[in-house]
């Protein structure tokens, strides 16, 4: 069965350096999303990404997050300069045109330190 | 966003079925419900969704009221795997979904 696909599953990293986030999704489909989930909280909804470019994103997702779909495969989110509340774990999800389900992959889980 | 409350946790013993509860008071006329788990250490997994009608498939059923003020996520026999944080979420917009706190289900041998 198709499913997404993310790398690292886990990064450690100082604050202020840069990371970026990898997913791939599940091939024929055409709409990505990122979300992210604090130890302990609920899954927040960071940016929605169709055509190239950014459908919706949330008061989370400001100028230090950026998303892009490199190629045909790979879609990433790049936090620019890294906080030590930027810890949580990080999903990508993806879905096809006309399905209602989004489907979620294992997850990073980020280390600010 | 059109809120959902739902009871922070329950229990269920295995093998006998579960009704999760969901309010959702301030739902609109073109809001899907949608229900999502996640199991320990995994990402969200789409369990079921609905409009108006009740809706059953491999995993669940899913119960709404004639009002859709309110629905019910039902697991007819809990197995052991089912021990997740099971969310009710409402949406109109496919680019845009809210989990809220969820309800921990706890499934006892």
């Amino acid at each position: 069965e198709p499913e997404v696909t993310q790398t690292p599953s886990h990064q450690v990293t100082q604050m202020g350096q840069e990371v970026i986030l990898r997913c791939v999704p599940i091939s024929n489909h055409l709409y990505f999303y990122w979300y992210r989930q604090i130890l302990g909280q609920k899954v927040e909804f960071l940016v929605s990404f169709y055509n190239n470019e950014i459908s919706e994103k949330s008061e989370i997702f400001d100028d230090q997050f950026s998303v892009e779909r490199p190629d045909g495969s790979n879609f990433t989110l790049k936090i620019r300069s890294t906080k030590l509340e930027d810890s949580a774990m990080y999903f990508c999800a993806s879905r096809n045109r006309g399905d209602y389900e989004q489907y979620f992959g294992p997850g990073t889980r980020l280390t600010v330190t | 966003d059109a809120k959902t409350t739902q009871p922070n946790s329950m229990e269920s013993n295995e093998e006998e079925p579960v009704h999760l509860p969901c309010n959702h008071s301030t739902i609109s006329g073109t809001d899907y419900i949608h229900w999502y788990r996640q199991l320990p250490s995994q990402g969200p997994e789409y369990v079921i969704h609905g409009l108006t009608s009740n809706v059953n498939n491999r995993m669940a059923s899913l119960a709404i009221a004639e009002d859709r003020k309110s629905s019910t996520l039902i697991l007819h026999r809990a197995t052991l795997r089912d021990a997740a944080v099971y969310y009710c979420i409402l949406r109109d917009d496919f680019n845009k979904f809210y989990f809220g706190s969820g309800t921990k289900l706890n499934v006892k041998p």
